[in-house]
C-alpha cells in the first residue's frame, strides 16, 4: 500500500521556468512533510519541509504548497536552473511509538534543459 | 554541519556471505534508519532505532538485521547475502527532538551481490 505516491517519475522543464513537483498521499496521520533532492551515488540532501498547520513554506527558489483536504503537496522551483536536475523525494512522517517514521514517494527525475 | 559516514561506498559480495555495513553520526541523533533505494521504488525501510540497543523493524526487515552498541552507530547486517540484496544502502539519522525531523542522509553504500 503506497501511502505517499509520486505519480511523475520523470519531469523536463526549460531553464529559467517554474518546475512544479507533486505528491500525494493517503494517510490523514501524516503530520509533517519533506521534500529531497538526489544526486546521483550520492545520499539524498534535506531541500524543504511543511507541517500541516500550514498551507505554504518558502525557501529561496524553493516553495512547498500543502492541500490538506486534497492530501496533496507540491514543490515549486522558481526559476529553474541546470544544476536542479536530480531526483526529488518528498516524505510523510508522524509519530509511532514515541519516534517518527517517514513514508518516501518513488521520487521524481527533474531534468533542467539548458 | 550534521555528517553521516558510511563505511563503504562499494561493495562486491558473493552469494551466501555475511555483509555488515556501517553508520556513523556526529550529532548526537536519538533516531537512524537503514533504507535501501532500488529503481522506480524509492526509498524503503529496513530497520530504524530510536536509541541504543533499540531497534524497530521497517518495511521490509527481512533477511537483515542490525545493531545499535553505542548511540552514534548504527549497523546493518546482512545473514547471508543474496542476490536480490544488491542494491543502494542509505543511512540516515535525525534529532527526533524539538519539532526539527528532517533526516541526513550518509553517502551511499552500492552493494552488489554475485
Amino acid at each position: 500500500d503506497q501511502q505517499v505516491k509520486q505519480n511523475s517519475p520523470s519531469l523536463s522543464v526549460q531553464e529559467g521556468r517554474i518546475s512544479i513537483l507533486n505528491c500525494d498521499y493517503t494517510n490523514s496521520m501524516f503530520d509533517y512533510f519533506l521534500w529531497y533532492k538526489k544526486y546521483p551515488a550520492e545520499g539524498p540532501t534535506f531541500l524543504i519541509s511543511i507541517s500541516s498547520i500550514k498551507d505554504k513554506n518558502e525557501d529561496g527558489r524553493f516553495t512547498v504548497f500543502l492541500n490538506k483536504s486534497a492530501k496533496h503537496l507540491s514543490l515549486h522551483i522558481v526559476p529553474s536552473q541546470p544544476g536542479d536536475s536530480a531526483v526529488y523525494f518528498c516524505a510523510a512522517t508522524h509519530t509511532t511509538s514515541g519516534t517518527y517514521k517517514y513514508i518516501f514517494g518513488t521520487g521524481t527525475r527533474l531534468k533542467v534543459l539548458a | 554541519d550534521v555528517k553521516v559516514t558510511q563505511s563503504s561506498r562499494y561493495l562486491v559480495k558473493r552469494t551466501g556471505e555475511k555483509v555488515f555495513l556501517e553508520c556513523v553520526q556526529d550529532m548526537d541523533h536519538e533516531n537512524m534508519f537503514w533504507y535501501r533505494q532500488d529503481p522506480g521504488l524509492g526509498l524503503r525501510l529496513i530497520y530504524f532505532s530510536y536509541d541504543v540497543k533499540m531497534k524497530e523493524k521497517g518495511d521490509i526487515p527481512e533477511g537483515y538485521s542490525v545493531s545499535r552498541e553505542k548511540k552514534e552507530r548504527f549497523s546493518l547486517i546482512l545473514e547471508s547475502a543474496s542476490t536480490n540484496q544488491t542494491s543502494m544502502y542509505l543511512c540516515a539519522s535525525s534529532g527526533g527532538g524539538g519539532g526539527v525531523r528532517e533526516q541526513y542522509f550518509g553517502p551511499g553504500t552500492r552493494l552488489t551481490v554475485t
